[in-house]
């Protein structure tokens, strides 16, 4: 079964923090994607990767880098976390222009 | 401005009876379209897709139309069952334009069935 691991479900931090949030696949996929979920909000992208040591910016990248230097690999770094920030945030990796496949999501806290 | 609606945040169905979901879509250069679900506290599962060279898909109880003149999409489950209580996202994606790869979704549709 094809499967993306998320490091953490959990998360609380403090404000002005740096936060690293960890996926891995093993999917042998190229592209893997950020998303953050909020109530109303629906999925938003934050950043993806076509391949290693690539990234493009999604539709809200601001506040957040990205680090991809394994395949299987894809980090999302808070440079300073703010409250703003508080979201679940959602790994995934899938196909060019096809379905994707999950992780279980970090629930991200910044008091 | 938001490129993939779905305007019914909520939807309450009685068990065995048939539910229907909404999108719509204003990109005209998507041409997969696909339902994701998802429970509290898990990541979402893919559900059923529709290339854009079709109008109707079926995978057992579930059935997804797209009507690409009106840019909308539609997912149907019957008969309901309580299981089926989630959240329900509509996403489009392509391999065309600036959005070429990339999934976009919509806010999501919270369907509650009733036993």
């Amino acid at each position: 079964d094809v499967k993306v691991t998320q490091s953490s479900r959990y998360l609380v931090k403090r404000t002005g923090e740096k936060v690293f949030l960890e996926c891995v696949q093993d999917m042998d996929h190229e592209n893997m994607f950020w998303y953050r979920q909020d109530p109303g909000l629906g999925l938003r992208l934050i950043y993806f990767s076509y391949d290693v040591k690539m990234k493009e910016k999604g539709d809200i990248p601001e506040g957040y880098s990205v680090s991809r230097e394994k395949k299987e690999r894809f980090s999302l770094i808070l440079e300073s976390a703010s409250t703003n920030q508080t979201s679940m945030y959602l790994c995934a990796g899938g196909g060019f222009g096809e379905k994707l496949f999950f992780g279980s999501g970090t629930q991200l806290s910044v008091l | 401005d938001q490129q993939v609606k779905q305007n019914s945040p909520s939807l309450s169905v009685q068990e065995g009876r048939i539910s229907i979901l909404n999108c719509d879509y204003t990109n005209s250069m998507f041409d997969y379209f696909l339902w994701y679900k998802k429970y509290p506290a898990e990541g979402p599962t893919f559900l059923i897709s529709i290339s854009s060279i079709k109008d109707k898909n079926e995978d057992g109880r579930f059935t997804v139309f797209l009507n690409k003149s009106a840019k909308h999409l539609s997912l149907h489950i019957v008969p309901s069952q309580p299981g089926d209580s989630a959240v329900y996202f509509c996403a489009a994606t392509g391999v065309g334009g600036t959005n070429a790869g990339k999934s976009t979704f919509g806010d999501g549709t919270t369907l509650t069935v009733k036993p």
